[in-house]
């Protein structure tokens, strides 16, 4: 089966302007989540939603919010973007199976802020 | 709140040999998962393996498998027959359960590099 899939793969934008991530699950998966990925601060959490609610949220400003659709697809938005914003953004995936919890990550969409 | 603690920032293993990759963490909490990823230069971040917490059998995937001390909080990855696609950067990371939330707690990672 697809695995998950996020868009765009590599974005660029100026310091004030705003952005929006897009992230597809795994088929049957229903909680998406979203990490920030730098090389100071290593992999942060920033927010999990589960059929259309966000149920957790880590410590980021408000500038960063998402959203949730019925077909599970998500979407992460960040407004004012600032320099200290550049980063790799993972999403994950994930489904209680039998066998234990899977939990996958997209690719990650790369955000260059000039 | 739980901590991920990864003490090696980065390591080296010659072609062929075992490696083992450290990494310790904190909670109060009984039940949860324990994953190990691998992020390639690609930056794909792909699953390694994964421990319950409950299991007191030590998981493995082929050439990788984990030594679990859950009264240390110790969760270590070993890799045989080490491979030149194996270089990458390796992180732990913890995930409770039955807490309505599948957050991932990550360490800092292990940069390893197979020499040829």
């Amino acid at each position: 089966k697809a695995g998950v899939t996020q868009t765009p793969r590599y974005l660029i934008k100026t310091r004030g302007q705003q952005v929006t991530l897009s992230c597809s699950p795994i088929s049957g998966h229903r909680s998406v989540s979203w990490y920030q990925q730098t090389p100071g601060q290593g992999l942060q959490f920033l927010f999990e939603y589960f059929s259309e609610t966000q149920r957790n949220k880590g410590n980021f400003p408000g500038r960063f919010s998402g959203r949730q659709f019925s077909n599970s697809r998500s979407e992460m938005n960040v407004s004012t973007l600032e320099l200290g914003d550049s980063a790799l953004y993972l999403c994950a995936s994930s489904l209680v199976v039998a066998s234990g919890t899977e939990a996958f990550f997209g690719q990650g969409t790369r955000l260059t802020v000039v | 709140a739980q901590t991920v603690t990864q003490s090696q920032p980065e390591m080296s293993v010659q072609e062929a040999e075992t490696v083992t990759l450290s990494c310790t963490y904190d909670t109060s909490e009984n039940n949860y998962y324990l994953f190990w990823y691998k992020q390639p230069p690609s930056r794909q971040m792909i699953l390694v393996i994964r421990q319950e917490a409950y299991k007191q059998q030590n998981a493995t995937e082929n050439r990788f498998s984990v030594n679990f001390q859950k009264a240390a909080k110790s969760f270590s990855l070993k890799i045989s027959d080490s491979q030149l696609g194996d270089t990458a950067m390796y992180f732990c990371a913890f995930m409770r359960t039955g807490a309505g939330s599948y957050q991932l707690t990550f360490g800092k990672g292990t940069k390893l590099s197979v020499i040829p």
